[in-house]
């Protein structure tokens, strides 16, 4: 069974400062899908980044980027020039691939705070 | 992608009563998903509903208590049902675009039983 673990409950960063959040995941496929998804408090959850795991490319969303370590199932996603309005809580995900797998495996999530 | 419409955006509810959480999406799409996430936690994946089938349930979610319907590629919804303090949470559905893998949500369903 594929499972999610993001070790970090809580972080803070400055405004326009860069912030790294950690995602390790486990899995036996080689074919899947990761993604970071944010949830402010008002609930939606919203997509930030995905990344497939064949490319091995990291995938870059803007100010958003993450550091893809197939080998070390490693996926950290790094917040640059950070703002007020990034303040969410963030999941880290997974997705077999290979056709519509629907189920994702969330982590628990990293709260993250911007302060002014 | 899709835009997802979810009522009620919360509820408070009695115990021993059901409700049912609707969603709507303004596209034609195979698979919709319902989630619950219970205070302070993360997601985890109710069951998976097909257009013309029965829902797909995941371990420790049963239809009795989470029935759900698909009447159309468009529209499902999801009845929590014999309501507890325990069910007090949010529930999401998302529907999946096959062409990225990427599930995108609904606003969620913030529910109290008192």
């Amino acid at each position: 069974a594929q499972t999610v673990t993001q070790s970090q409950p809580e972080m803070s960063v400055q405004e326009a400062e860069t912030v790294t959040l950690s995602c390790t995941y486990d899995t036996s496929e080689n074919n899947y899908y990761l993604f970071w998804y944010k949830q402010p408090p008002s609930r939606q959850m919203i997509l930030v980044i995905r990344q497939e795991a064949y490319k091995q490319q990291n995938a870059t969303e803007n100010r958003f980027s993450v550091n893809f370590q197939k080998a070390a199932k490693s996926f950290s996603l790094k917040i640059s020039d950070s703002q007020l309005g990034d303040t969410a809580m963030y999941f880290c995900a997974f997705m077999k691939g290979g056709g519509s797998q629907g189920n994702l495996i969330f982590g628990k999530g990293t709260k993250l705070s911007v302060k002014p | 992608s899709a835009v997802i419409s979810q009522k009620p955006s919360r509820d408070i509810c009695q115990r021993g009563t059901s409700l049912t959480i609707q969603c709507q999406v303004d596209s034609q799409v195979t698979m919709m998903f319902w989630y619950r996430q219970q205070p302070g936690q993360s997601l985890t994946l109710i069951a998976t509903a097909n257009q013309g089938s029965e829902a797909t349930y995941e371990s420790g979610f049963v239809i009795d208590k989470f029935p759900i319907s698909r009447p159309n590629l468009t529209f499902s919804t999801l009845t929590v049902s014999n309501l507890s303090p325990e069910d007090s949470s949010i529930y999401l559905c998302s529907v999946e675009d096959p062409r990225t893998g990427v599930q995108h949500f609904g606003d969620g369903t913030r529910l109290s039983i008192l």
